[in-house]
This record gives C-alpha cells, sequence and structure tokens, in this order.
C-alpha cells in the first residue's frame, strides 16, 4: 500500500533563509510523487513532480525537491524563502492499485517571518 | 493548459435546501473527476470519484444520497448537496484526470466555499 507522510505540521522561517519541508513516503515499487501548494481559500497549485526521471527535480518558484529511495524521502526545498511562499503544502502519491486517487499528506504550514 | 474552473466560487444557502455546485476541464477532456472536501486547516478528503457517463464511485462514510454527483461529459462533472445543513458547510475542491499511465496528475479546480445557515 501506499502513504505519504509529512513530518511537520507546521514550520516557521525568516524571510531570505532556506525552507524544509520533509515528506516520507512508502509505496512498493517507485512511484510518482507530488508536491502541491494551496494559498488560504484556492485550489490546489502544482510545485513539482516526480516520474522517474531525475531524482532531483525542480518547480516552479524556485522549489526543487529529491527523491531519495533508500530513504524514502521526497523533501521540498527552496533556498531563500519569499513572504509569498506562505501557504499550506501538500506531498502527494498517486494510488494506482486497481483504481486510481491520490494519497495525501497531512500538510505542511509554512509561515515566513518578515 | 489543463484548466479547471468551478462555480460557483462562494455560496450561502439555508438550511434544507439543495446547492450544485459544478466543474468543467476548461481545455482538455477529463476521463476521471474527483470531489473532495476540505475542513479548515486540514487536509483534503476524497468523497468520490467519478467516470463520463457510469455512476460515481463515493468513498466510505459519505452517504451517496446526500451528494448526488453527475458527470455527464467529459468536461463537466456536478456535485450536488441536498437538504444542506449547516454541518455540509465546507470547502469544496473537485479535480479532473486525463488518464492513460504516461501521467497520473490532476488538476485542480479553484474550490467552492459552501456555508449552510
Amino acid at each position: 500500500a501506499q502513504s505519504v507522510t509529512q513530518l511537520d505540521s507546521h514550520v516557521s522561517v525568516s524571510e531570505g533563509t532556506p525552507v524544509l519541508l520533509r515528506c516520507n513516503y512508502s509505496s512498493s515499487y517507485s512511484p510518482s510523487l507530488f508536491w502541491y501548494v494551496q494559498h488560504p481559500n484556492k485550489g490546489l497549485q502544482l510545485l513539482l513532480k516526480y516520474t522517474s526521471a531525475a531524482t532531483l527535480v525542480k518547480g516552479i518558484n524556485g522549489f526543487e525537491a529529491e527523491f531519495k529511495k533508500s530513504e524514502t524521502s521526497f523533501h521540498l526545498t527552496k533556498p531563500s524563502a519569499h513572504m509569498s511562499d506562505a501557504a499550506e503544502y501538500f506531498c502527494v502519491v498517486p494510488y494506482t492499485s486497481g483504481t486510481y486517487k491520490y494519497i495525501f499528506g497531512t500538510g505542511t504550514r509554512l509561515k515566513v517571518l518578515a | 493548459g489543463a484548466v479547471v474552473s468551478q462555480h460557483p466560487s462562494r455560496v450561502i444557502c439555508k438550511s434544507g435546501t439543495s446547492v450544485k455546485i459544478e466543474c468543467r476541464s476548461l481545455d482538455f477532456q477529463a476521463t476521471t473527476m474527483f470531489w473532495y472536501r476540505q475542513f479548515p486547516k486540514q487536509s483534503l478528503m476524497l468523497m468520490a470519484t467519478s467516470n463520463e457517463g457510469s455512476k460515481a464511485t463515493y468513498e466510505q462514510g459519505v452517504e451517496k444520497d446526500k451528494f448526488l454527483i453527475n458527470h455527464a461529459s467529459l468536461t463537466l462533472s456536478t456535485l450536488t448537496v441536498t437538504s444542506a445543513h449547516p454541518e455540509d458547510s465546507s470547502f469544496y475542491i473537485c479535480s479532473a484526470w486525463m488518464g492513460g499511465v504516461s501521467s497520473y496528475e490532476q488538476y485542480f479546480g479553484p474550490g467552492t466555499r459552501l456555508t449552510v445557515t
């Protein structure tokens, strides 16, 4: 069975400092993995996706994530936080056994301090 | 490309009335559409999966008679909350999937805020 665990429910960083949002996955095979961002009262926007090509994935707005099979991790990083990065972030793995749907992490709320 | 719209973005209705929410894929045909519910400060909860022309598949615990889903075409799915009550107040989000195994990416609509008074 597939699952994702987001290790931090809240992360606070100062503007201009690095961002690290952690995600671990469980899968019996090499999965696809996604990171989405949700601003208040908005839908979800795809930041980046891993689909078994390059393990270091670059996304929009300066975010990137590295797929590490040995650690079963797909952590999201950004070198320098911006105030506009304050939002909720979801790590997602698609469930594709017999049916198809997304398995969501519980989300990480990123706060950026001025 | 791959834009999904929802209408309305916000709706307020009285207890006991029904509300219909539309989800449209604007520039692609969606093999499958999904309906999610999101409570404040929580993750998305899948309510149901719908394929064009067939009955929706509801997740455990979701009342199919209360949340009616129709997927009449490859670009339109509707969610009707029947006899709404205050506890149905929530943020409802739809998503669409093009199909095929080359990509499992879902495209999300902007959400609909339902308030039942």
